[in-house]
């Protein structure tokens, strides 16, 4: 599968939790690490979560990762207005010798 | 901080090339693999091609094999992309971004704002 794949949308309320799914295969999620990036709208992606479920600096703990097998999530706790972007997956594919990135799934604040 | 400006971008006629570049600044270019990945107009993102901080390694996506070459000059902290035989499909902002390691092309985290390529007669 040469492709990460993402569900189009997801939303909730404010306060609500939402989880993102990424779906990929053995020679991509399964052997390496996922990261996670945001969009906001007109802006350039900014990296989330990295090494499945690790955190830059500055990044608030409401967001998390986690991985198995050759699926990925990535969690957003305490929904805030702010969050409503665009978040794609991305991980290296051994078998392509190239990164891949999710097909990006539009968070929505109801 | 990391600093990625990317340049070149505008408007090219199909089967025309162009080359972008990128300026880096804010950290030690020369010890970081650098990525250019690409979004059409209302699409994700697509990986472009990943260089080795020594130049010595390169991958490119299919989409791009043949007809694009990334390169760099790490005496002037600049990252390019020469972009042959341009096509329709190849519209899009183009990110140059950096890479966590030197030698990996596995993880990015830093990003430019991009540059524009429109492919048009």
């Amino acid at each position: 599968q040469s492709v990460l794949t993402q569900a189009p949308s997801a939303s909730g309320t404010p306060g609500q939790r939402v989880t993102i799914s990424c779906s990929g295969s053995t020679s991509n999620i399964g052997s390496s690490s996922v990261n996670w990036y945001q969009q906001l709208p007109g802006t350039a992606p900014k990296l989330l979560i990295y090494s499945n479920n690790q955190r830059p600096s500055g990044v608030p703990d409401r967001f998390s990762g986690s991985k198995s097998g050759t699926s990925a999530s990535l969690a957003i706790s305490g929904l805030q207005s702010e969050d409503e972007a665009d978040y794609y997956c991305a991980a290296w594919d051994d078998s392509l010798n190239g990164h891949l990135f999710g097909t990006g799934t539009k968070v929505t604040v109801l | 901080q990391v600093h990625l400006v990317e340049s070149g971008g505008g408007v090219v006629q199909p089967g025309r090339s162009l080359r972008l570049s990128c300026a880096a600044s804010g950290f030690s270019f020369g010890y970081y693999g650098m990525h250019w990945v690409r979004q059409a107009p209302g699409k994700g993102l697509e990986w472009v091609a990943v260089i080795w901080s020594d130049g010595s390694t390169k991958y490119y996506a299919d989409s791009v094999q043949g007809r694009f070459t990334i390169s760099r000059d790490n005496s002037r902290d600049t990252l390019y992309l020469q972009m042959n035989n341009l096509r329709a499909e190849d519209t899009a902002l183009y990110f140059c971004a950096r890479d966590t390691l030197a030698m990996s092309g596995r993880d990015i985290d830093y990003w430019g704002r991009g540059t524009l390529i429109t492919v048009s007669s």
